[in-house]
């Protein structure tokens, strides 16, 4: 299986609250990271967690870390159309981060 | 703020023609990455370099080669390029020699070869 995997499309309506979800099979990893990308730009750092943190809260966003599972997620809270975009889970490596394929958060009004 | 900044944003260009991607990040960061990003692909790693004049290969370098011949410019370069190099390129670069430093990206260049 891939490195690190993710849903590839979810739909939400404006209001919501948005689950990405995340799997990682190195568990040697020190930070995971989500990353927001809008059409046509690059990417976008949102957040990031620690490996030895459950959980991390910014503003709308939590991200959660089953270390155990190797599951990382991230939930927006009271979702926006602003936030429709490909959201990258990715995880640190020795020499570079190893990026999951992205998810397209789609939020209809 | 980190300013990564990738020369073009649209580039179109014919098969065989040498083609040369140029990103420069202001904060003297010594990592940079060359990555590409295909529909259903995700981003896959061409090269990085973590350190003037010295590179190292990523996932997928065949058909490309990279120059840094200063910390602030990284180049990525297509030889001859094939219709199977159109994509978006996507630069980054971090601030010292350590993974758990997060990427800082450029906006993209999106390539066509006709």
């Amino acid at each position: 299986g891939e490195d690190v995997e993710q849903s590839l499309f979810l739909s939400v309506r404006e209001g919501d609250s948005s689950v990405i979800n995340c799997t990682y099979t190195d568990s040697s990893s020190t930070y995971l990271y989500w990353y927001k990308q809008e059409p046509g730009a690059g990417l976008q750092l949102l957040t990031y967690i620690f490996s030895n943190m459950d959980m991390k809260q910014d503003q709308r966003l939590t991200v959660l870390l089953n270390k155990k599972d190797k599951h990382l997620s991230l939930r927006i809270a009271d979702t926006q159309t602003g936030d429709s975009a490909i959201y990258f889970c990715a995880r640190s490596g020795y020499s570079t981060l190893t990026f999951g394929k992205g998810t397209m958060l789609l939020v209809s009004p | 703020d980190v300013k990564v900044t990738q020369s073009s944003r649209y580039l179109v260009k014919r098969t065989g023609e040498k083609v040369f991607l140029e990103c420069v990040q202001d904060m003297d960061h010594e990592n940079m990455f060359w990555y590409r990003q295909d529909p259903g692909l995700g981003l896959r790693l061409i090269y990085f370099s973590y350190d003037v004049k010295m590179k190292e290969k990523g996932d997928i370098p065949e058909g490309y080669s990279v120059s840094r011949e200063k910390k602030e410019r990284f180049s990525l370069i297509l030889e001859s390029a094939s219709t199977n190099q159109t994509s978006m390129y996507l630069c980054a670069s971090t601030p010292v020699w350590d993974s758990n430093q997060p990427q800082h990206f450029g906006d993209g260049t999106r390539l066509s070869i006709l």
